[in-house]
């Protein structure tokens, strides 16, 4: 069975501060990672992938996120944060198609 | 193209009744996940339908149950509804071919037991 732990339930920053919301995961075999987006009331966005090759992935808004597999780790990062980007963040992988396993979730709260 | 949809957008239920959820895929898309979604359990997958047969399953009692139409369209069903259901319920959807096949979610359905 595999497991996602997101190490920070909130995180607060000041906007323009760069951030880091971790994520770890333990999996036996291969797995894809994702990152998902929550504003209130809404349904999860995508915001990036890792399904194989370069261990960088980037999204269109500025995060960017890294595949360690030595470290199990699949950390989110923004350089600079905007008020907009304040939202809850999921990390999740599955090695099975779509039974995605998520993790606990980061409540992300940019202050002005 | 339009995206996932979920009817109703809310829902308040008693306690034993019971209630069916809908789920509209992405025109084209052959797997629909369902997911519920608490303050206290975060995020836990409940099953996955692909081309009308259920494929995977999570750890769920069985007064939770799904079904999957040719069209794609899916429906959850919960049966004898308890205070622990109050939940949002997260509709996904993808193509469902092979096993890196991004998901689309819906708004969900956010259902209330009372």
């Amino acid at each position: 069975a595999q497991s996602v732990t997101q190490l920070d339930s909130q995180v607060p920053v000041f906007e323009e501060a760069p951030v880091e919301l971790r994520c770890n995961y333990s999996s036996s075999v291969s797995v894809y990672l994702f990152w998902y987006v929550q504003y209130p009331n809404q349904g999860l966005q995508l915001l990036l992938k890792y399904l194989s090759g370069s261990t960088l992935v980037e999204s269109i808004n500025g995060f960017e996120a890294e595949f360690n597999k030595s470290q199990t780790s699949f950390h989110l990062r923004k350089p600079s944060v905007h008020i907009s980007d304040t939202a809850e963040y999921f990390c999740a992988a599955t090695n099975a198609g779509n039974m995605l396993t998520f993790g606990g979730g980061t409540r992300l709260m940019v202050k002005p | 193209k339009a995206g996932v949809t979920q009817t109703p957008r809310y829902l308040i239920k008693t306690r034993g009744q019971q209630v069916t959820l809908s789920c509209s895929p992405i025109s084209g898309h052959r797997s629909v996940s369902w997911y519920q979604q608490t303050p206290g359990q975060g995020l836990q997958f409940l099953f996955e339908y692909f081309s009308e047969t259920q494929r995977n399953k999570g750890n769920f009692p069985g007064r939770f149950s799904g079904r999957q139409f040719s069209n794609s369209r899916s429906e959850m069903n919960v049966s004898t509804l308890e205070l622990g259901d109050s939940a949002l319920y997260l509709c996904a959807s993808s193509s469902g071919q092979g096993r890196n096949t991004e998901a689309f979610f819906g708004q969900g359905t956010r259902l209330t037991v009372v």
